[in-house]
């Protein structure tokens, strides 16, 4: 996507740790983003959302930061399962979805 | 299961083929997106319908594409003359007034 974009393509991390996804846009005005899990075979998965009048918010397992400042997200994801293995996009959204290349999570024991 | 369907999981077509989709979305979701994926990709918007109307089109869908939403239900998304740079995974997403945007399972396009 024009706007949204991860650092990191493989992220490989023991089943128990923390996991740390970033992802940067470029959009100053964007003020709502959406990160989704996608499984082989499947389609996205919405995980969680965060809008610009918040810098945190936290599911179950899953915290998203947003930095305004310097136009940037991650999303942790706590105690890492094998489940959790999947390809992770961070997603503007504004009268569409615009998704990032994704950042692919392994989990290894 | 998402509550989205998308018919056929998988089709193999020769170049110079056309090709339909389809898409059911959830029965109360007013809006319907299509999405491309090719691998290693993140989707990339093709075109969504608020009921029945086509409000966007992304400058990615040709000519050779066209989608429709007859009656504000079910969406059909045809490829025509179909060219091997056209294989990838089609997605289809709807979404209701106050809900985020749920995608089925997709259909995989192989032109051979």
């Amino acid at each position: 996507g024009e706007n949204v974009g991860l650092h990191l393509p493989t992220l490989s991390v023991q089943e128990g740790d923390n996991s740390i996804i970033n992802c940067a846009y470029s959009n100053s005005a964007s003020d709502y983003f959406i990160w989704y899990k996608q499984e082989s075979g499947k389609g996205p998965q919405f995980i969680i959302d965060i809008r610009s009048n918040m810098d945190k918010r936290q599911g179950q397992r899953v915290t998203v930061l947003l930095n305004k400042t310097v136009k940037h997200l991650s999303l942790q994801i706590a105690a890492t399962q094998p489940g959790d293995s999947a390809v992770y996009f961070c997603a503007e959204r504004g009268r569409k979805l615009i998704f990032g290349t994704g950042t692919r999570l392994q989990v290894f024991p | 299961d998402t509550g989205v369907s998308q018919d056929p999981r998988h089709k193999i077509t020769k170049r110079g083929q056309n090709v339909t989709f389809r898409c059911d979305p959830i029965s109360e979701h007013n809006r319907l997106y299509w999405y491309r994926q090719t691998l290693g990709q993140g989707p990339e918007f093709l075109t969504y319908f608020q009921n029945e109307a086509q409000l966007e089109k992304s400058r990615l869908l040709s000519d050779r594409f066209s989608a429709e939403r007859p009656k504000g239900s079910f969406s059909t998304l045809e490829i025509q003359r179909t060219e091997q740079g056209d294989s990838a995974m089609y997605l289809c997403a709807s979404e209701g007034l106050n809900t985020e945007a749920f995608f089925g399972q997709g259909t995989r396009l192989t032109v051979v």
